[in-house]
Parts: C-alpha cells; sequence; structure tokens
C-alpha cells in the first residue's frame, strides 16, 4: 500500500515550454500533497504544500506564477514549469500524505526534467 | 523552525558489518522522525519512523533509537547487504495543528562493499 506515482518520469523540453508533472497516490486519498526539488548529490527542497481544493502554499523563494500548483482531487496533484529556462533542469518529487496518518509522506520515484 | 543535522555525510563498511547513521534536531516540538532511503534516480523510499513516545524501534535488521532530552535520533543497519548502498535522510516534523512539514537531513551516501 501507500504506493505514489508520478508522470513522466523524464522530460526534455525546448526554452520557453511549459511542462506540465503529475503526482497520484494510487491505494490512498491523500489530505496534503508535497513538491520538492533536488539537485544533484543535495537533500530535498520542499517548494510548496498543496491541500485538495484550496491553493498552495509556496516556501520562501518560489514563484508561485512559476510553479503552478492544482490540486484537484484527493488523489491528483500537478505542478506546471512555466516557461522553462535552463536553470529548472532539476530532479521534481511529490508526496502524500494519507487521511490515516498524516506525519507520514510517503514519495513518488520522481520527474528528471532537463530544459535545453 | 526547526534544523535537522545529519552525519556522516558518507559512510563505508564492509558487507556483514553494522552501519550507524546520527541525526540531530533543533525544535523539542518534533515528534515524528522518519528515515527514508534513496536510490540513484529514485524518490526516498521510507524505510522505518519513531515517534517522540518511543526510545526504539525495530524493523528486521534496520533500527531506529530516539534521545528525546538530548535531541538525537540514529539509524542502525545490521548485517548490512550490497543493496543497502544508497543515500539515507533522516527528518524531522512537528505535528502541531496542520503544519506537517518534513525538515530534511543533508543526506548519507552508504557504501556497502562486498
Amino acid at each position: 500500500g501507500a504506493v505514489v506515482s508520478q508522470h513522466p518520469s523524464r522530460v526534455i523540453c525546448k526554452s520557453g515550454t511549459s511542462v506540465k508533472i503529475e503526482c497520484r497516490s494510487l491505494d490512498f486519498q491523500a489530505t496534503t500533497m508535497f513538491w520538492y526539488r533536488q539537485f544533484p548529490k543535495q537533500s530535498l527542497m520542499l517548494m510548496a504544500t498543496s491541500n485538495e481544493g484550496s491553493k498552495a502554499t509556496y516556501e520562501q523563494g518560489v514563484e508561485k506564477d512559476k510553479f503552478l500548483i492544482n490540486h484537484a482531487s484527493l488523489t491528483l496533484s500537478t505542478l506546471t514549469v512555466t516557461s522553462a529556462h535552463p536553470e529548472d533542469s532539476s530532479f521534481y518529487i511529490c508526496s502524500a500524505t494519507p487521511f490515516v496518518a498524516e506525519e507520514t509522506q510517503y514519495f513518488g520515484p520522481g520527474t528528471r526534467l532537463l530544459v535545453l | 523552525g526547526e534544523n535537522v543535522e545529519q552525519h556522516p555525510s558518507t559512510l563505508s563498511v564492509q558487507e556483514g558489518d553494522s552501519a550507524v547513521i546520527k541525526c540531530t534536531y533543533s525544535d523539542s516540538a518534533s515528534n515524528y522522525f522518519p528515515w527514508y532511503k534513496q536510490e540513484l534516480g529514485k524518490g526516498p523510499q521510507l524505510i522505518i519512523d519513531i515517534r517522540s513516545n518511543v526510545g526504539e524501534k525495530k524493523d528486521q535488521r534496520i533500527a531506529v533509537t530516539l534521545n528525546k532530552t538530548a535531541k538525537h535520533f540514529s539509524l542502525h543497519i545490521t548485517e548490512t547487504q550490497p543493496e543497502d548502498s544508497a543515500v539515507y535522510f533522516c527528518a524531522g516534523v512537528i505535528s502541531s495543528g496542520s503544519a506537517r512539514q518534513l525538515t530534511f537531513g543533508s543526506g548519507t551516501q552508504l557504501t556497502v562493499l562486498p
């Protein structure tokens, strides 16, 4: 149980285009989903916290107009990187928290984004 | 806010030996401490967690200990195997109201030598 999926697993795009990443909790409903960014050999950096039906809460320094988050249902959250640039290239990982264990975060497999 | 420090940053052990990774936290309100294993190119996988009302928890070859007074917790892996090689992250969580954000340590690259 507690499986989180992400799609796509890898994406290459041209500078200036937008990329959407999906995060799904497959076998549980998630009260909250989180989006992280991870650079090589570094820890995970929280970008935003997403609750179903409400606006996401962004961490300091994360541009909400750049990284659009939509949490349309209890099992799906999306992150759209708008007008992507090479510096947005990174590993993006989502996590989800079940109703019954609200401290526990289960992570997706990550999405590798490369902006050319 | 919470600050979690993790040591060592790299650790090499011989297969069959034990590995210990230590973390300290700053906020005494932290009450949940998960450990994650991350293999190259993959997302973190929860391997064990402990809540502040417990001092030790075991799951087969993995154990976690918590010292609330000293504000530190440790991951212990016994009888290490090559497939244990990965980056391990500790984290702390303050469970109050709706705020349950993880504060991660900097990670430990564990290498188990065959």
